[in-house]
């Protein structure tokens, strides 16, 4: 059974702090790793991984996978209060449709000003 | 980008009731949805992969019979929570499968059973 893995599940800091948040994954044939996310309502999209070593960036925010390794981090560099979100991190398996993913418990981030 | 919508946001029913949920791709066709369930604190859980023509497949644990899918059409998948009880209050997600890398969800439903 696939199995993803996040932590820390829950993290308090200030604004203008910078976290990481760590995701492993146990994926049979695995494809990509995704990372959402989600305020009140649905997920919203922030990266997909499929390849090592090449860090992903969007704004202050930027993931990496280790396919070695089996894990990602995802990165937030000087936190805002608009961040405070739950982030997840899911995975993909090839062979699947893209759409099917098994996802971690999430880490709930709350900045404070 | 691609556009889910899903109704209704929020749904209160009693007890013993039914109650159905559906999620639209409203521009493009997807032969394939999911639907996921997440409890309060908790993350997404695929339930099923709702399968334009045929029958779902449902996630091991998952009453078939309990969470009816129906996927008429390349853009409605519906899911009904027969005889709901307090127990399955939850947020319903729904997403759809474009065929491009990325799955596209929809707001979600917070369903109450009272």
């Amino acid at each position: 059974e696939d199995k993803v893995v996040q932590s820390p599940l829950s993290l308090v800091v200030h604004e203008g702090d910078t976290v990481t948040l760590n995701c492993s994954y146990e994926v049979t044939n695995f494809r990509s790793l995704l990372w959402y996310k989600q305020e009140k309502k649905a997920p919203t999209f922030l990266f997909m991984l499929t390849s090592s070593g090449i860090e992903k960036k969007s704004g202050r925010l930027s993931s990496i996978l280790d396919k070695k390794e089996l894990f990602s981090i995802l990165n937030i560099t000087a936190t805002q209060t608009g961040d405070s979100a739950i982030y997840l991190c899911a995975s993909n398996a090839g062979g699947t449709s893209y759409g099917k993913l098994t996802f971690g418990q999430g880490t709930i981030l709350t900045v404070h000003p | 980008g691609a556009v889910v919508s899903q109704h209704p946001s929020r749904v209160i029913c009693k007890s013993g009731t039914s109650v159905k949920i559906e999620c639209r791709s409203l521009d493009f066709q997807a032969t394939t949805m999911f639907w996921y369930r997440q409890f309060p604190k908790q993350s997404l859980m695929l339930m099923a992969t709702s399968n334009e023509g045929s029958k779902a497949t449902y996630e091991q644990g998952v009453e078939k019979d309990k969470f009816l899918i129906n996927h008429a059409s390349l853009t409605l998948s519906t899911l009904t929570v027969t005889s709901a009880h307090p127990e399955d209050s939850s947020f319903y997600i729904c997403s759809a499968d474009r065929g491009t890398r990325e799955a596209f969800f929809g707001q979600g439903t917070r369903l109450t059973v009272v």
